[in-house]
């Protein structure tokens, strides 16, 4: 059974507008989730996280929101670039471990 | 830092073979993990290690799947005989806090291991 589930394979967006990518999560005892960006023939690379205490974390042009109650999710890109254009892996943090999404590729139209 | 190195690159070999993939973590990182990434299931955790100590092997598919890390400073993880199922990308990553706050992981390029 899946913990971590990204239910979008995939997404498009135009250059300058708004990219959400979405995750859903089983195990109330995630105390810390991550998203990281993945270009081809390279490995996953950090993007932001944020704690189970938290319900927002920004940096940059990228926020993270937690809904717990919902056991959700969301990772926003404002504005999208087409360099934003990569598969998005959503994880949580299990004891000294990382649980993984099935990813969702995101693709920036110019 | 050079960061995590994963050797081969590629690595095509025929069913029943011995294929064997090489890590090395970054220097001074405590934890090391093994994964796998397919299609259909994404990224798998298979092992990972503290201090060179296997912690939790629960992700590893059948026997025929081994790891070992005997310093610091390298990993391998074995598939004897290899089958076509077992075609994947394999990552290595290593970590200072294992997956407790926000400093996550950091992996290396992978391995693509077909096995044909």
């Amino acid at each position: 059974d899946q913990q971590v589930k990204q239910n979008s394979p995939s997404l498009s967006v135009q250059e300058g507008r708004i990219s959400i990518l979405n995750c859903d999560y089983t195990n109330s005892m995630f105390d810390y989730f991550l998203w990281y960006k993945k270009y081809p023939a390279e490995g996953p690379t950090f993007l932001i996280s944020i704690s189970s205490i938290k319900d927002k974390n920004e940096d940059g042009r990228f926020t993270v929101f937690l809904n717990k109650s919902a056991k959700h999710l969301s990772l926003h890109i404002v504005p999208s670039q087409p360099g934003d254009s990569a598969v998005y892996f959503c994880a949580a943090s299990e004891g000294l471990k990382l649980v993984f999404g099935a990813g969702t590729i995101l693709r920036v139209k110019s | 830092d050079a960061g995590v190195i994963q050797s081969p690159r590629h690595e095509v070999t025929e069913m029943g073979q011995e294929v064997t993939l090489r890590c090395k973590p970054i220097s001074g990182h405590d934890y090391l993990f093994w994964y796998r990434q397919t299609m259909m299931r994404g990224l798998e955790l298979l092992i990972y290690f503290n201090n060179n100590v296997p912690i939790d092997d629960s992700g590893m598919p059948e026997d025929r799947f081994s790891a070992k890390m005997p310093n610091a400073s390298f990993s391998t993880l074995k598939i004897q005989p290899s089958e076509p199922r077992d075609s994947a990308v394999y990552f290595c990553a290593s970590s200072l806090t294992g997956g407790r706050g926000n400093y996550g992981y950091t992996f290396g390029s992978g391995t693509r291991l077909t096995v044909v």
